[in-house]
């Protein structure tokens, strides 16, 4: 079956410019994920949603960064005015049920370049 | 000190060798953790979770150590196929709904 999907799967972006990260994640998962992951770092976590109820935003790292996922299903992680710190792959898993002892499964990550 | 801690490694070994990774964690409320398996450039995938005091999936044998808080990956006959990052997880940070992951310790398993 299909798993979890990201587009664009690379992107490159200037300094300043906004960027929109799309995630499909499997069909009926009812939590979802987004992670920031530094070359030779391990995913480090930004929100979690629980169908469309963003639950926890504690990890975005300014309020440059903002995440939706308006009917429960696909999500959007959006950058304002990128920087080149923000430089990373950005990771989106989604997990079945609530329960935290489950499985998380990755999309492929949008690798993201800012210059 | 980060919530979830690993060796980074990396730890090179020769095929059929047995290998461990320890990974210490300091949430004592974790009631129960994972270990992913990462490939250069791919996404995480699951190789194994850790509930009560362990667990073994052939080759691999996973041990958690609620006392010292700490838990061990164990690879027996190692294979080349083995050489990737192996993150230690823990699904429930302190407070929200965190996922807290280590930084990972690499493996190269060489012929």
């Amino acid at each position: 079956g299909a798993g979890v999907s990201q587009s664009p799967r690379y992107k490159v972006a200037k300094r300043g410019q906004d960027v929109a990260l799309r995630c499909d994640p499997i069909s009926g998962h009812v939590s979802l994920f987004w992670y920031q992951q530094a070359l030779g770092q391990g995913p480090e976590f930004l929100t979690y949603f629980q169908n469309e109820a963003q639950l926890d935003k504690s990890g975005l790292p300014s309020d440059r960064f903002f995440a939706e996922r308006p009917e429960g299903s696909v999500s959007t992680l959006k950058i304002q005015r990128t920087q080149q710190e923000d430089s990373a792959v950005y990771l989106c898993a989604s997990r079945s049920s609530v329960t935290s002892y489950n499985e998380q499964f990755f999309g492929p990550g949008t690798r993201l370049t800012v210059l | 000190r980060k919530e979830v801690e690993q060796d980074p490694g990396p730890f090179n070994v020769p095929e059929g060798a047995t290998v461990a990774f320890n990974c210490t964690y300091s949430n004592s409320a974790s009631q129960s953790f994972f270990w992913y398996r990462q490939d250069c450039r791919k996404e995480p995938k699951l190789l194994m979770s850790v509930y009560s005091s362990g667990n073994e999936d052939g080759r691999f044998t996973a041990q958690l150590n609620r006392a010292s808080q700490y838990i061990s990956l164990l690879i027996r006959d190692s294979k080349l196929s083995d050489s990737a990052t192996y993150l230690c997880v823990s699904p429930r940070g302190t407070g929200g709904f965190k996922t807290i992951f280590g930084a990972g310790t690499r493996l190269f398993v060489k012929a």
